[in-house]
């Protein structure tokens, strides 16, 4: 496709209940990142794919969180028991890799998720 | 704690003004980025600057790196209204490959 794409682009769910939440990179981007969002505030780093390389998750806030990710195409980012303070954005980029630096990072829409 | 660290948080100019944003960072970094956000959802990428420059231009955007001082600035001149948005700088920890971690962004507000 011509951009990262996100779906859902909202996602309303009642606490205690799991979501999954999808990007498709664009293609050719070996590297795909996940942030979050809060309202008003920065993005946080929560994962980082990059072709076979064992994921950085260190920006995983707990183990009620995980991602995966197919080759180098598509990657889900689930999260188990949600709770309220889960409720943000959540931003899915992607972006060629070099060795020695970052690159520039094309951003999907994001998903707008919602922990009533 | 954040590696990115904007000022101000907000800024308020008439269009044909020019706007300057400053971003701090605590570590050595390969390059600094800075982005774009309207409206809370998908960033965009602006320019890239790599620690070995010291100054790089994109149109009406003017950027500054100073390593000394782990400092940059975002200077946008003749601004528009469709200049509107959030701004945020992201860095690259030297040995952290391809890790950006953002600031929490300048709101820029353009009034016409």
């Amino acid at each position: 496709g011509a951009g990262v794409s996100q779906s859902p682009s909202n996602k309303v769910t009642e606490k205690g209940k799991d979501v999954e939440l999808r990007c498709d990179p664009i293609s050719g981007h070996t590297a795909l990142y996940w942030y979050r969002q809060r309202l008003g505030q920065g993005l946080e780093f929560l994962i980082y794919f990059q072709g076979n390389s064992a994921p950085d998750k260190s920006g995983l806030p707990s183990d009620r969180f995980s991602a995966e990710r197919t080759g180098e195409s598509v990657s889900t980012l689930t999260i188990q028991r949600t709770q309220q303070e889960d409720s943000a954005v959540y931003l899915c980029a992607s972006s060629l890799w070099l060795l020695e630096a970052s690159n520039e990072q094309f951003f999907g829409p994001g998903t707008r998720l919602t922990v009533l | 704690s954040q590696q990115g660290e904007e000022d101000p948080q907000a800024l308020s100019i008439q269009e044909g003004e020019n706007a300057t944003m400053n971003c701090s960072y605590k570590t050595s970094i390969n390059n600094l980025q800075w982005y774009r956000q309207n409206s809370g959802r998908g960033l965009v990428h602006l320019i890239l600057i790599r620690s070995n420059e010291r100054e790089k231009h994109s149109g009406r955007l003017r950027v500054t790196l100073d390593t000394s001082k782990k400092s940059s600035s975002l200077l946008i001149t003749a601004s528009r209204a469709a200049d509107t948005a959030s701004y945020f700088c992201a860095t690259d920890a030297a040995g952290g490959y391809n890790k950006l971690i953002f600031g929490a962004g300048t709101r820029l507000a353009v009034h016409p």
